[in-house]
């Protein structure tokens, strides 16, 4: 069975700081890994995936993320948020060869960007 | 663009009612999911459907019911709502992928479903 970890539940940032947000997953089977953005009252968007290749993965809006087998993280990180980039964002987990294209969820962070 | 879209932004029921939430996709895509997004909790499978008349169970199913007799439509139904249902319920599809590697699931706009 997978599981994901979002430790910080909101995170507070001043607009144009930096931001990590934090995903930890367990999973005895290799995964593929994704960040989704949700902004308020909307469905969830894709921001980025880690299929396989280079861990530094790109994504839209100037968000990467850092795939780290060893420590079984898949960080986000942007190194200068602005005020849109308020939101919920989500790491998710999908096993590979599952053969249902089931993710797993993590239970998200809030990213609040302050002026 | 590929476009999923809900029958209802926002819904309210009375308890014991029967509730069909609608999800329609338009780009031929396979594989329909059903969650229900909680605070704190994320989102959670409640059904998932990888072809027409194929259903399968995810992590939450007890209370609901699915239906997929076309391949664009995916409908959730909840035969008797009760207040604890009280949730935001979003539809998730996605292709099956040819490589093998998995595709991203396309999200709905969501229903605030609540029940009194």
């Amino acid at each position: 069975a997978q599981s994901v970890t979002q430790l910080d539940s909101q995170v507070p940032v001043f607009e144009e700081a930096p931001v990590e947000l934090r995903c930890n997953y367990s999973s005895s089977v290799s995964v593929y890994l994704f960040w989704y953005v949700q902004y308020p009252n909307q469905g969830l968007q894709l921001l980025l995936k880690y299929l396989s290749g280079s861990t530094l993965v790109k994504g839209i809006n100037g968000f990467e993320a850092e795939f780290n087998k060893s420590q079984t993280s898949f960080h986000l990180r942007k190194p200068s948020v602005h005020i849109s980039d308020t939101a919920e964002y989500f790491c998710a987990v999908s096993p590979h060869f599952s053969g249902t294209y089931k993710y797993i969820f993590g239970t998200g962070t809030r990213l609040k960007v302050l002026a | 663009d590929v476009k999923v879209t809900q029958s209802s932004r926002y819904l309210v029921k009375r308890t014991g009612e029967k509730v069909f939430l609608e999800c329609v996709q338009d780009m031929d895509h396979e594989n329909m999911f059903w969650y229900r997004q909680d605070p704190g909790l994320g989102l959670r499978l409640i059904y998932f459907s990888y072809d027409v008349k194929m259903k399968e169970k995810g992590d939450i199913p007890e209370g609901y019911s699915v239906s997929r007799e076309k391949k664009e439509r995916f409908s959730l139904i909840l035969e008797s709502a009760s207040t604890n249902q009280t949730s935001m319920y979003l539809c998730a599809s996605s292709l099956t992928s040819i490589s093998g590697s998995h595709n991203e699931q396309f999200f709905g706009p969501g229903t605030r479903l609540t029940v009194l």
